[in-house]
């Protein structure tokens, strides 16, 4: 049982490239979340995804698109990296109505831009 | 609009020793959830202890409790006979309890604890 899974652990990409962060979760949980971790800032939600086929906008949705593929997947892209997302990624899911609320998170996507 | 307050950047603590994190928040729902969370140095989250705000009694996980003051909005997490392993980073955390709820959680800016033996 892997729980959630993230790939990559680590990318470097210049100002301007574009990248596709994946997550999987094998708990057949409904929702899913990205995150991203700055220092001093805690984590706050870039996307998430109630349900599959549904998607919807967080805190800080600027500069990110989402596409929840199937129940499992749920990827995170950057059409045009800037050095303001630099920062940790992290992949969640959950069983909202589960009575738990318990978010399973990823180990994390340290992204750097330059 | 939900927001939590952890307003120790860092503390500290010897080994075997009691310590409190503080958190507060503001919000004007009546029904919601409350979480700690840790990272460690490895970076994975992991839930220490949640508790829903219906009920009266403190939440407790073996050496984690927490006290739970609604009229107050706020959530502190005490740690008993610390080890060297709570070294870590811990997030108070919100979220609202709602028909189709989404889960969504609003973080706190974290509180960086060091246990020293």
């Amino acid at each position: 049982n892997a729980g959630v899974t993230q790939t990559p652990k680590f990318q470097v990409l210049k100002t301007g490239q574009s990248m596709t962060l994946q997550c999987a979760q094998d708990m057949n949980h409904n929702s899913m979340y990205w995150y991203r971790q700055d220092p001093g800032m805690g984590l706050r939600l870039i996307y998430y995804s109630a349900s599959e086929g549904t998607t919807d906008k967080g805190e800080v949705p600027n500069g990110y698109n989402v596409s929840r593929l199937n129940k499992r997947e749920f990827s995170l892209r950057l059409e045009s990296a800037a050095p303001s997302q630099t920062s940790v990624y992290f992949c969640a899911s959950s069983e909202a109505d589960s009575g738990s609320y318990e978010q399973y998170f990823g180990p994390g996507t340290r992204l750097t831009v330059t | 609009a939900q927001t939590v307050t952890q307003s120790q950047p860092e503390m500290s603590v010897q080994e075997a020793e009691t310590v409190t994190l503080s958190c507060t928040y503001d919000t004007s729902e009546n029904n919601y959830y409350l979480f700690w969370y840790k990272q460690p140095p490895s970076r994975q989250m992991i839930l220490v202890i949640r508790q829903e705000a219906y009920k009266q009694q403190n939440a407790t996980e073996n050496r984690f409790s927490v006290n739970f003051q609604k009229a107050a909005k706020s959530f502190s997490l005490k740690i008993s006979d610390s080890q060297l392993g709570d070294t870590a980073m811990y997030f108070c955390a919100f979220m609202k309890h709602a028909a189709g709820n989404t889960g969504k959680l609003i973080f706190g800016q974290g509180t960086t604890l060091q246990v020293k033996p």
